[in-house]
């Protein structure tokens, strides 16, 4: 079976501090992959996607940046935070077929002080 | 542009039933979601419809109408576990999750 994995849970960091988040998926090749941000009692807001290896898309311009090293490893990552990258971080894959959905990991709680 | 509303939140009282709406505006359908997320946990997966009609998976039914762009999600016999967010989600033209802002229930005993 497929999983899902995301670290840290939580994570305080200074302003202007840099920012790694790691999320990897098992039981599974050449998945999609997603970074997600959800602002507390907000939606969820779609930061990056890869469809492959090295193939990042963005979909808000910002301080952040993702890549993907391998086929199952997915990286979130900042040079400088600011403060309004607060949030609850969800990474997520689906297969490349129509009828799956989003599976997520569990989520980083990062909190910039 | 891309549009999905459901309401902000709901209020139930729990053993009773209620039906969470939304509706979609989106290019091209290739499915429609529903995921319930705990306060402070990530989204889980309740149900997909891509045919209209109703979808049942125990207390939980999903339906979908494609022509009118409208779907709910209704619930029976609801639990005090079933405090959550319900969020929306259609897949686009693209394969794509278009997601909603998502509707908050609390039950009530």
């Amino acid at each position: 079976s497929q999983t899902i994995h995301q670290w840290p849970a939580t994570l305080v960091q200074p302003v202007g501090s840099p920012l790694s988040l790691e999320c990897t998926v098992e039981g599974t090749s050449n998945p999609n992959l997603y970074w997600y941000r959800q602002a507390a009692g907000r939606g969820l807001q779609l930061l990056f996607y890869s469809v492959g290896i090295g193939q990042i898309s963005s979909e808000v311009p910002q301080n952040l940046s993702a890549s993907r090293p391998q086929d199952r490893q997915f990286i979130l990552s900042s040079k400088k935070l600011l403060l309004s990258d607060s949030g609850f971080y969800l990474c997520a894959w689906t297969m490349k077929t129509e009828t799956y959905g989003y599976t997520f990991g569990s989520g980083t709680r990062l909190t910039v002080v | 542009g891309q549009n999905i509303d459901q309401p902000t939140e709901m209020t139930a009282t729990e053993g009773a039933i209620v039906q969470i709406n939304c509706t979609y505006q989106t290019s091209g359908f290739n499915g429609l979601f529903w995921y319930q997320q705990h306060a402070g946990e990530a989204p889980t997966f309740l149900s997909y419809n891509v045919l209209d009609g109703l979808e049942e998976k125990g207390r939980f039914s999903s339906f979908l109408s494609r022509s009118k762009g409208y779907s709910y999600l209704l619930l029976k016999e609801l639990q005090m576990k079933d405090s959550a967010s319900y969020l929306c989600a259609v897949k686009d033209s693209n394969y794509q999750l278009i997601w909603g802002a998502g509707t908050k229930l609390i039950i009530k005993p």
